[in-house]
Formats: C-alpha cells, sequence, structure tokens
C-alpha cells in the first residue's frame, strides 16, 4: 500500500529537549515536504527537499532542521523545541514536481506539544 | 498561485450530491485546480486535479467554466465519512512551492 508514515504520532516533550520527527515513504518519491498546521493559520510549509541531498526552506523554516540522506526519508529535528513548536505536523510526498500535475501524498500527522 | 474563494460551510443530506463551489476569478492559463480534503486532524488527501476540461475520478467529479474563473467539486452520492474540510487549491505546474491550503470548505453531511 502506497503511504507516507510518521513517527511519533503524538509527542508531549519540555522546552530544550531535542526531538526528530520521522518521516517515511514507499513510493519512490523525489518530493518531500514538511508542514504544520495551527488553527486559524492553516498548513504552512516548514522545508522541502526535491531529492536526496536536497534541501530548502519553506514559508516557516525557523527552529527546525531537516536531512535527506536516503529518498525515502525525510526526518524533522527540533534542536531546541519551544512551546510556540506545539502544533500538527504533516509530511508529505509526491513525484518529481517539475512534471505536472502532481498529487501530493500526506502522512497521518504528528501532534506535538512543547510545555 | 492564484486567490481561491470558498464558502466556509455547507451542509448536505446523505446520500444526495454535494456540489462545492470555488471561485477563482484570477487564474492564469497554465494553472491547474486541485482538490483536496481533510478529514478532522487527519493529513489531507488528493481529491482531483484539472486544467480546462471536466474530469472524473472514482472519488468526484470536477467541473470547470468555460472562463475557468470558477469551478464545482461533486460528490455524487455523499456519505457520512465525506464530512471534511475541502480545499480548493490553484496552482501553476511543475512548481517545486508549497501547497496553499486556505481556510476551505466545511462540508458536514446529515443523516
Amino acid at each position: 500500500e502506497a503511504q507516507v508514515t510518521q513517527n511519533p504520532r503524538y509527542l508531549i516533550t519540555v522546552t530544550g529537549k531535542k526531538l526528530t520527527v520521522t518521516c517515511s515513504q514507499n513510493m519512490n518519491h523525489e518530493y518531500m515536504s514538511w508542514y504544520r498546521q495551527d488553527p486559524g493559520l492553516g498548513l504552512r510549509q516548514i522545508y522541502y527537499s526535491m531529492n536526496v541531498e536536497v534541501t530548502d526552506k519553506g514559508d516557516v523554516p525557523e527552529g527546525y532542521k531537516v536531512s535527506r540522506k536516503e529518498k525515502r526519508n525525510f526526518p524533522l529535528i527540533l534542536e531546541s523545541p519551544s512551546p510556540n513548536q506545539t502544533s500538527l505536523y504533516f509530511c508529505a510526498s509526491s513525484s518529481r514536481t517539475d512534471i505536472a500535475p502532481y498529487e501530493q501524498y500526506f502522512g497521518p500527522g504528528t501532534r506535538l506539544t512543547v510545555t | 498561485d492564484a486567490k481561491t474563494t470558498q464558502p466556509p460551510s455547507m451542509d448536505c443530506a446523505e446520500g444526495r450530491a454535494a456540489n462545492l463551489p470555488c471561485n477563482h476569478s484570477t487564474i492564469s492559463g497554465n494553472e491547474y485546480v486541485y482538490w483536496y480534503r481533510q478529514i478532522h486532524s487527519q493529513g489531507p488527501q488528493y481529491i482531483i486535479h484539472g486544467l480546462k476540461n471536466n474530469e472524473t475520478n472514482e472519488m468526484a467529479s470536477l467541473i470547470i467554466t468555460e472562463d475557468r474563473k470558477s469551478s464545482t467539486l461533486i460528490l455524487p452520492h455523499a456519505t457520512l465519512r465525506d464530512t471534511a474540510v475541502y480545499y480548493c487549491i490553484v496552482r501553476l505546474s511543475g512548481s517545486a512551492r508549497q501547497l496553499t491550503f486556505g481556510s476551505g470548505t466545511q462540508l458536514t453531511v446529515l443523516p
């Protein structure tokens, strides 16, 4: 089954404690992306990756890091989480974005609470 | 990407067709219309997309007006599981930029 998986699905942590949210896709997609969703603000892109070792900032990259060492994985790293990073996070993937149109597949979401 | 306007909410009776409108009056010739939906706090789900012609797949139909300034997503036989926020998105093909999800339409399917 084609899918995007995220782990963990729920996480409560404390300010400053480094954490990683994993994202994996089994569709051999080149493009992967991280979004956060907050009430009243919709989905906002954090980082995206066009392919292995190619990443770029989205609209709200501050406080986040990503890496793309393998095609299937795109982890989101919060080096020093703060309460304003409490949010619902989604990972997404799609086939090459220079070949249009394309459909993005989203993961189930990770609900993060930073106290 | 062109801006879209959708009604904030709609109701539909179970088993009836749900018609969700979207206005995109500033759309340009090479911009596609995409529809996604998000069932409460789940990841958004792709439904359908189109450029000029009407499109149909197993989930829905997309009707785009001839001038392309508006479109309608049709769920032919709505079920309770179709209750979700539906997003109409207009974007250039081949763009690496993110999908811009606006406020969408909250569709509630009533028993």
